[in-house]
C-alpha cells in the first residue's frame, strides 16, 4: 500500500535561515509528487510538483524540491525563510494514471522565529 | 487563477442536526470534486470523489449515509453531514478538478479554504 511519511512533525527555524522538510514515500512505482502549504484556517496551495525530467524542481515562493529515486524521497528546501513561511506543509503523492486521488503525509508545522 | 469557495467557513450545530457544506468552483467548470476531512494537527483524509451527474465514490470506511454528497452541477458540490455527532467535528476541505488538462490531473486540483464544523 502506498504511504507518505513526513518524519518531522514540527520544525522551528530562524528568519533568514535555510529550511529543509523531509518527505519519503512508499509506492509501487514512481508516483507524481507534490508539496502543498496550508496557512492557519486556510485551504491548500500547491508549492511545486514533480512529474518527470529534471529531479530538482522549482516552485513558488522561493521553494525547491529534489526527487531522489534511490531514496524514495522528495525533500523541500528554501534557502532563506521569511516570517510568512510559517505554516503547515504537506507532501503528497498520486499515481501515474487517471486516478486523481492524492495521498497526503501527516504534515510538518514550520515555526519561524525572529 | 482558478478559485474554489466553500460555504460556510465555520458552523456550529447541535448533535442530531444535519449540516450542509457547499463547494463551488467560481471561474471554471469542475467535472470532479473531492471531499477531504482533516483532524487537528493531522493530514487530509480523502472521504469521497464527487462526479457531476453521478453518484459519489466513497473511500473505505466512510459512511455514505452519514456523509451525503451531491454534485448537481459543474460548479457546485455539496456535502451534508446527517445527524451530526461530536465525533463529526472536523475541518472539511473540498477540491475541484479543472477540465483543462495540463498533464496529470492532480496538477489541476484546486482547494477550497475549508469549513470548520463543530458539533456540540
Amino acid at each position: 500500500a502506498q504511504s507518505v511519511t513526513q518524519p518531522d512533525i514540527h520544525i522551528t527555524v530562524s528568519e533568514g535561515a535555510s529550511l529543509e522538510l523531509r518527505c519519503n514515500y512508499s509506492y509501487g512505482a514512481t508516483p507524481y509528487l507534490f508539496w502543498y502549504v496550508q496557512s492557519p484556517g486556510q485551504g491548500l496551495q500547491l508549492l511545486l510538483k514533480y512529474f518527470s525530467g529534471d529531479t530538482l524542481v522549482q516552485g513558488i515562493k522561493g521553494f525547491e524540491a529534489e526527487f531522489k529515486r534511490s531514496q524514495s524521497s522528495f525533500n523541500l528546501r528554501k534557502p532563506s525563510v521569511h516570517w510568512s513561511d510559517a505554516a503547515e506543509y504537506f507532501c503528497a503523492v498520486g499515481p501515474r494514471s487517471n486516478d486523481y486521488k492524492l495521498s497526503f503525509g501527516a504534515g510538518t508545522t514550520v515555526t519561524v522565529r525572529a | 487563477g482558478a478559485v474554489v469557495s466553500q460555504h460556510p467557513s465555520r458552523v456550529i450545530c447541535k448533535s442530531g442536526t444535519s449540516v450542509k457544506i457547499e463547494c463551488r468552483s467560481l471561474d471554471f467548470q469542475a467535472t470532479t470534486m473531492f471531499w477531504y476531512r482533516q483532524f487537528p494537527k493531522q493530514s487530509l483524509m480523502l472521504m469521497a470523489t464527487s462526479n457531476e451527474g453521478s453518484k459519489a465514490t466513497y473511500e473505505q470506511g466512510v459512511e455514505k449515509d452519514k456523509f451525503l454528497i451531491n454534485h448537481a452541477s459543474l460548479t457546485l458540490s455539496t456535502l451534508t453531514v446527517t445527524s451530526a455527532h461530536p465525533e463529526d467535528s472536523s475541518f472539511y476541505i473540498c477540491s475541484a478538478r479543472s477540465p483543462v488538462f495540463t498533464g496529470y490531473v492532480g496538477d489541476t486540483q484546486y482547494f477550497g479554504p475549508g469549513t470548520r464544523l463543530t458539533v456540540l
